[in-house]
């Protein structure tokens, strides 16, 4: 069971364009989502994050949009660069009791920025 | 400032062979720890997680089995590797408690089993 889905496997943008990354969830009890962005051969490093209680946070050229009745969120960069180029992960949290939270990602969207 | 560690990087191994990765967290105490394995073209796979000393929860049935017997290193073994156990492995720490829901992940270990 596939609970945090990223339809598109791949996204194609010209250079100072707007990427838009989508995501959907199937899991209500998800109360945190966050993506990450992941270089060939490398960790994933964390971009940006957002609470099930907002609709909406901004970091610099990143937004991310939460839907919760529609399960979707998505992730916008603007401007592109090439240097955005990379696999792109979303994830969604989920509480363990009070010890922590485990993540469940999706299969990623290659993002190829060109200039 | 918190920094995680990784290796070996690369590891070739046949298959039926032992195995034995090592993760290691500075910069911070009782950390959560997590195992991750990436195969080819999917994504991230949670195996692992830890939230102690010699706690370990298993997320997947496996070939796989996790330790942690310091309070910042995390080993991945196994006693017969398959070729199946290839893939890009990652170990991760967040901070425990209801503090974040943040994970880091180190640079990864690329294991091809032949």
């Amino acid at each position: 069971d596939q609970q945090v889905k990223q339809n598109s496997p791949s996204l194609s943008v010209q250079e100072g364009r707007i990427s838009i990354l989508n995501c959907d969830y199937t899991n209500s009890m998800f109360d945190y989502f966050l993506w990450y962005k992941k270089y060939p051969a490398e960790g994933p490093t964390f971009l940006i994050s957002i609470s099930s209680i907002k609709d909406k946070n901004e970091d610099g050229r990143f937004t991310v949009f939460l839907n919760k009745s529609a399960k979707h969120l998505s992730l916008h960069i603007v401007p592109s660069q090439p240097g955005d180029s990379a696999v792109y992960f979303c994830a969604a949290s989920a509480r363990f009791g009070t010890s922590g939270s485990r993540l469940t990602f999706g299969e990623g969207t290659q993002l190829t920025v060109n200039p | 400032s918190q920094t995680i560690h990784q290796w070996p990087a690369t590891l070739v191994q046949p298959v039926g062979s032992p195995l034995s990765l090592e993760c290691t967290v500075e910069g911070t105490s009782n950390p959560n720890l997590y195992w991750y394995r990436q195969a080819a073209g999917r994504g991230l796979q949670l195996l692992f997680y830890s939230v102690g000393i010699g706690q370990i929860s298993s997320e997947v049935p496996q070939n796989l089995s996790a330790s942690r017997p310091q309070d910042r290193q995390f080993i991945l073994s196994s006693k017969k590797l398959l070729l199946s156990d290839s893939g890009f492995y990652l170990c991760a720490w967040s901070l425990s408690g209801t503090a974040s829901y943040e994970q880091y992940f180190g640079p990864g270990t690329r294991l091809t089993v032949t």
